[in-house]
């Protein structure tokens, strides 16, 4: 089974502000990860998949990038209604799909 | 508009069953796989199965292999999910996900969740 490690576990940040997220694979995954957007109550939003393809109606602030075991999750300027937790995710080797534990941002 | 309305949860005693539905609507049903995923109450998220189109295939997490069962009725655009022998660990907010049309395993639009608790 594939872990995925997302770092931090936190962040704390304000809006006007860009951050990186990170995702690491155990295993080489090649391109397949996803990224999705969870807001309190709300179930999941797909935000990115194979690494780096936009999902439809997705902001342009959204960006996603790597390959391998490495991926990245960036938003170029956070707006208020980005503060949620963030997960990745991978189908480069299943079943199992595998989550990772997730990274929640919160304004500063 | 693709909606996916899950219905079925609630309090059931540790070795009870409990079987979970998901309605759909705005897409065609029976060309996509669906997927259940669960979220424990302050928790991440855990796959629980996926299903292909045809009914063909069929997947389980270990966690829920033997106990829990996927099926869907494409003449009613429904998934199910069969749950039995519950342990407190199952407790969790079931969402129901669609596949892309791409791959099985891109979670595109998915469902508002139902919760189940697993307590005596």
């Amino acid at each position: 089974e594939i872990v995925l490690t997302q770092s931090p576990a936190t962040l704390s940040l304000s809006p006007g502000e860009r951050v990186t997220l990170s995702c690491r694979a155990s295993q080489s995954i090649d391109k397949y990860l996803a990224w999705y957007q969870q807001k309190p109550g709300l179930a999941p939003r797909l935000l990115i998949y194979d690494a780096s393809n936009r999902a439809a109606g997705v902001s342009a602030r959204f960006s996603g990038s790597g390959s391998g075991t490495d991926f990245t999750l960036t938003i170029s300027t956070l707006e208020p209604e980005d503060f949620a937790v963030y997960y990745c995710q991978q189908r480069g080797n299943w079943p199992p799909i595998t989550f990772g534990q997730g990274t929640r941002l919160e304004i500063k | 508009e693709v909606q996916l309305l899950e219905s079925g949860g609630g309090l059931v005693q540790p070795g009870g069953s409990l079987r979970l539905s998901c309605a759909t609507s705005g897409f065609t049903f029976s060309s996509y796989a669906m997927i259940w995923v669960r979220q424990a109450p302050g928790k991440g998220l855990e796959w629980v199965s996926t299903i292909s189109a045809s009914a063909g295939s069929k997947y389980y997490a270990d966690s829920v292999k033997g106990r829990f069962t996927i099926s869907r009725d494409n003449s009613r655009s429904t998934l199910f999910l069969q749950m039995d022998s519950l342990r407190a660990e199952d407790t969790a907010v079931f969402y129901c996900a669609k596949g892309s049309v791409s791959t099985w395993a891109i979670l595109d639009f998915w469902g508002q969740g139902t919760l189940v608790t697993v307590s005596s």
